[in-house]
């Protein structure tokens, strides 16, 4: 079936530091992918998405792309501030049926 | 900016207890869902609603669990008669479009439910 695998956390990073957390997928058929953020006390925000190969999703100055032949879409950043302390979550849309398929989310902490 | 909210946001509850999550999704929104998250496991899906039926479930969605819309802005959860390992974190979500893939959810802020 369709599923998700994402990169373990705690990531801890300085400020201005390059982020990448790793995503990878199985899935049938033509799946949507995508990232969203968890800030403390709030719920899961869309970041950022690609619905075919090849695209790229960005948003925030992060960007992600849609890897077919790797199944991947990993989530990058060139230069994180404290503001992006949060837990990501990759997330597949799969197109046989309405549910999305979620990794368990990376806790991200940007240090001064 | 519209959005989805639930209550509460944290439920204690005795084992063999009921509980009811509430959700107040987005106003214009026609597909309703429900996922969950026990610590430190992936967020699961549990079950998508839209034309005040089920349309799909997962089979964590037992005869436990049921959901209802009673009016034109709620989406509720119950879970009959809690499990110590019904403990998790709930999260409401909407989507305006048909159910596609392609379509973002809207989440809500989720409600931590813990069973004793």
């Amino acid at each position: 079936g369709d599923s998700v695998t994402q990169m373990e956390g705690p990531v801890t990073l300085s400020e201005e530091a390059f982020l990448t957390i790793n995503c990878t997928y199985t899935a049938t058929g033509y799946p949507s992918l995508f990232w969203y953020v968890q800030y403390p006390g709030e719920g899961l925000q869309l970041l950022l998405k690609a619905t075919k190969a090849d695209d790229k999703g960005s948003n925030k100055g992060f960007e992600a792309t849609y890897r077919k032949e790797t199944t991947s879409f990993h989530l990058e950043k060139g230069s994180v501030q404290v503001s992006d302390s949060a837990v990501y979550f990759c997330a597949l849309g799969s197109n046989t049926g309405n549910q999305f398929y979620f990794g368990t989310g990376t806790s991200l902490t940007v240090i001064p | 900016e519209p959005e989805v909210t639930q209550t509460p946001s944290h439920q204690v509850t005795q084992m063999g207890q009921e509980v009811i999550l509430r959700c107040v999704p987005i106003s214009n929104h026609l597909y309703f869902y429900w996922y969950r998250q026990i610590l430190g496991q992936k967020v699961e899906f549990l079950v998508s609603f839209y034309n005040n039926e089920i349309s799909e479930k997962s089979e964590i969605f037992d005869d436990q669990f049921s959901v209802e819309r009673p009016d034109g802005s709620n989406f509720t959860l119950k879970i009959r008669s809690t499990k110590l390992e019904d403990s998790a974190m709930y999260f409401c979500a909407s989507t305006h479009f048909s159910g596609s893939s392609y379509n973002e959810q809207f989440f809500g802020p989720g409600t931590r439910l813990t069973v004793l």
